[in-house]
């Protein structure tokens, strides 16, 4: 199985700045099948960008992602209140689909 | 709107059995697969495995095989995943997800989620 690793394990920033989260996969995603989600504080994850690089209906363009391969990440431009949340990445090439074990976004 | 719905929180003794529910609806339920994942604080978000209502196809993950029962039942939109003897370990939050099969397996959207504790 397909073992993603995600970096930093919290990431601590102030509104305004960049976010740069990191993915990276224990062997190579075939097509860069990748998937970035949002999750806030008792609720359902929220999906964000599939394909490594496209958006989901209704995500701001200030969430972009980029990667192949192995390694993989998640930018948020300016960062706005409502982005500190918890985000996970998760590959869907190989089953059993794996996550990663989340980066923790908070507010410095 | 694109929704699932999922059954309420649920409290059981290790040895009981259950099963949760996970209805969709805004869209043709039988042509989208459905997965399930656990949620834990110490092994986080996992996949337990998939159902396509229109033929029940169900493929799990290894790590779920024989331990969970997924099915649906496509004249109520509804999916389920179910356990006939639970165990302390099966505390958890699932979810159930929507996802489009084979090269697109993102899910979107999820669930609410249902809250399973299992404590003597």
């Amino acid at each position: 199985e397909i073992v993603l690793t995600q970096s930093p394990g919290t990431l601590s920033l102030s509104p305004g700045e960049r976010a740069t989260l990191s993915c990276r996969a224990s062997q190579s995603i075939s097509s860069s099948y990748l998937a970035w989600y949002q999750q806030k504080l008792g609720q359902a994850p929220r999906l964000l960008m599939y394909g490594a690089s496209t958006r989901a209906t209704g995500i701001p363009d200030r969430f972009s992602g980029s990667g192949s391969g192995t390694d993989f990440t998640l930018t948020i431009s300016r960062l706005e209140p409502e982005d500190f949340a918890v985000y996970f990445c998760q590959q869907y090439g190989s089953s059993p689909y794996t996550f990663g074990q989340g980066t923790k976004l908070e507010i410095k | 709107e694109v929704q699932l719905v999922q059954s309420g929180a649920e409290v059981k003794k290790p040895g009981e059995s259950l099963k949760i529910s996970c209805q969709g609806s805004g869209y043709k339920f039988a042509n989208y697969w459905i997965a399930w994942v656990r949620q834990t604080p110490g092994k986080g978000l996992e996949w337990m495995g998939v159902i396509y209502p229109d033929d029940s196809d169900t493929r799990y993950s290894p790590s779920f095989q024989g331990q969970v029962t997924i099915s649906a039942d496509e004249s109520l939109n509804t999916a389920y995943l179910q356990w006939s003897s639970l165990k302390a370990s099966d505390t958890a939050m699932y979810y159930c997800a929507r996802e489009r099969g084979h090269g697109k397996r993102w899910f979107d959207p999820w669930g609410q989620g249902t809250l399973v504790t299992v404590s003597s």
